[in-house]
């Protein structure tokens, strides 16, 4: 059930900008919140951004979320070491009434 | 501090049944909705099943309708995940996670292995 489609892959620098991309419908990020998780290698998913571009406490201001329509986009600026690890997307779908996961990003830094 | 801490993963064989609990702190738990989340080995993550705070709602993946229970105790503070006609495609991590659509807070999960 894996309709909110993420890049496999994404890299950068440190220091620099990247983005995350997640794309679904008008019955899931076209009328639902979206959420993005940060995976660490052998960790449990932590909550990264909420209803878009919210930050639980704790999270660095690096991180920052939005949405535009049917999709929504993680950015992080001033990448570090400490971000590579796997983000995922997620919003509830009104059609299927289940929560979508995205197909997750892993983050490289180069 | 909130802690969520499941347990009950192990090895079945497949046809088999196993119960998941999460035992949660930190947190009044009657007054959140509960999701469970797995993850297959080197995958991604994939939603399970959620319950509301009372009990009286309760969705479910189309990959476990049917086969997976979810309930919770309140006065336990405890959430379960009744597993039955288990399959290998089953086998993964089980996280429990605090919020119906977004999980606040994620327990550290229980590998449930279904293998013959």
């Amino acid at each position: 059930q894996s309709v909110l489609t993420q890049p496999p892959s994404a890299s950068g620098t440190p220091g620099q900008r990247v983005t995350i991309s997640c794309s679904g419908s008008s019955s899931n990020i076209g009328s639902n919140t979206v959420t993005w998780y940060q995976q660490l290698p052998g960790t449990a998913p932590k909550l990264l951004i909420y209803s878009h571009n919210l930050r639980p406490s704790g999270v660095p201001d690096r991180f920052s979320g939005s949405k535009s329509g049917t999709s929504a986009s993680l950015a992080i600026s001033g990448l570090q070491s400490e971000d590579e690890a796997d983000y995922y997307c997620a919003a509830w779908d009104d059609s299927l009434s289940v929560v979508l996961f995205g197909g997750g990003t892993k983050l490289t830094v180069l | 501090e909130v802690q969520l801490v499941e347990s009950g993963g192990g090895l079945v064989q497949p046809g088999g049944s196993l119960r998941l609990s999460c035992t949660a702190s930190g947190f009044t738990f009657s007054s959140y909705w509960m999701t469970w989340v797995r993850q297959a080995p080197g995958k991604g993550l994939e939603w399970v099943a959620n319950i509301k705070q009372d009990g009286s709602e309760k969705d479910y993946a189309d990959s476990v309708k049917g086969r997976f229970t979810i309930s919770r105790d309140n006065a336990k503070n405890s959430l379960y995940l009744q597993m039955n006609s288990l399959r290998a495609e089953d086998t993964a991590v089980y996280y429990c996670a605090r919020g119906r659509t977004t999980g606040e807070y994620w327990g550290q999960g229980t590998l449930v292995t279904v293998s013959s």
